[in-house]
């Protein structure tokens, strides 16, 4: 799976919009995008993946690059209990299936 | 709809024991998988499991690890003679087929 590379932290306001960018330069064509978020010490939750066009659903949108070298995961109104790890992860979906590399993420910290 | 579920949510064991973790897929999952997040590190594979089969181990320590996913029941992490350096969270995931994964809230393992 190509690697995926995320700043390690940001800061965003609550009730703005939060965007954490995300690079994959080495992804290749049947290679997903997915995102997942840990909440302090509980289990990642998926929030979205896409391959290349850009997706949305009620906890977040992706937007992927016409290059799908990077791409942008966006959260229109950021709350304080969006206060999490943000992992981005680059998957190819075999017959086998696939596990989950997960990198260092970016530590999203919502401020009041 | 229950998500993942695993238990104990907490266990306790002194050098030598066993641990024994379970893992419930959500309804209609096949498709188990079960990571380890080491205190401050970022979460690893393990092994993927399809009910009576395993998938991929690559991820799985050599000795004193075993995993399994019966036909009926949950799927059971196994850890022989534990010691300290196997306290740890471990997580189970499961997928419908080749999908997103989802993840339940973990196993939290303290070898004193």
């Amino acid at each position: 799976d190509a690697k995926t590379t995320q700043p390690p932290s940001m800061d965003c306001a609550e009730g703005r919009a939060a965007n954490l960018p995300c690079n994959h330069s080495t992804i290749s064509g049947n290679e997903y995008v997915y995102w997942y978020r840990q909440i302090h010490s509980q289990g990642p939750q998926y929030i979205i993946h896409g391959l290349k066009n850009n997706e949305t659903n009620e906890m977040a949108s992706l937007i992927i690059t016409e290059d799908r070298k990077s791409s942008t995961l966006i959260l229109p109104h950021a709350t304080l209990r969006d206060t999490a790890v943000y992992y981005c992860i680059v998957r190819g979906v075999k017959a086998a299936g696939n596990k989950l590399t997960f990198g260092g993420g970016t530590r999203v910290l919502v401020k009041p | 709809n229950a998500g993942v579920m695993q238990n104990p949510r907490h266990l306790v064991r002194r050098r030598g024991q066993e641990a024994r973790l379970r893992c419930s897929p959500m309804k209609g999952h096949s498709h188990v998988y079960w990571y380890r997040q080491l205190p401050e590190e970022g979460l690893k594979f393990m092994v993927y499991l399809q009910k009576e089969n395993i998938i991929d181990e690559s991820g799985m320590p050599k000795e004193r690890f075993s995993a399994e996913f019966p036909k009926e029941g949950p799927s059971i992490l196994r850890i022989q003679q534990v010691v300290r350096g196997d306290s740890a969270a471990y997580f189970c995931a499961s997928s419908p087929v080749l999908n997103e994964q989802y993840f339940g809230p973990g196993t939290r393992l303290t070898v004193t």
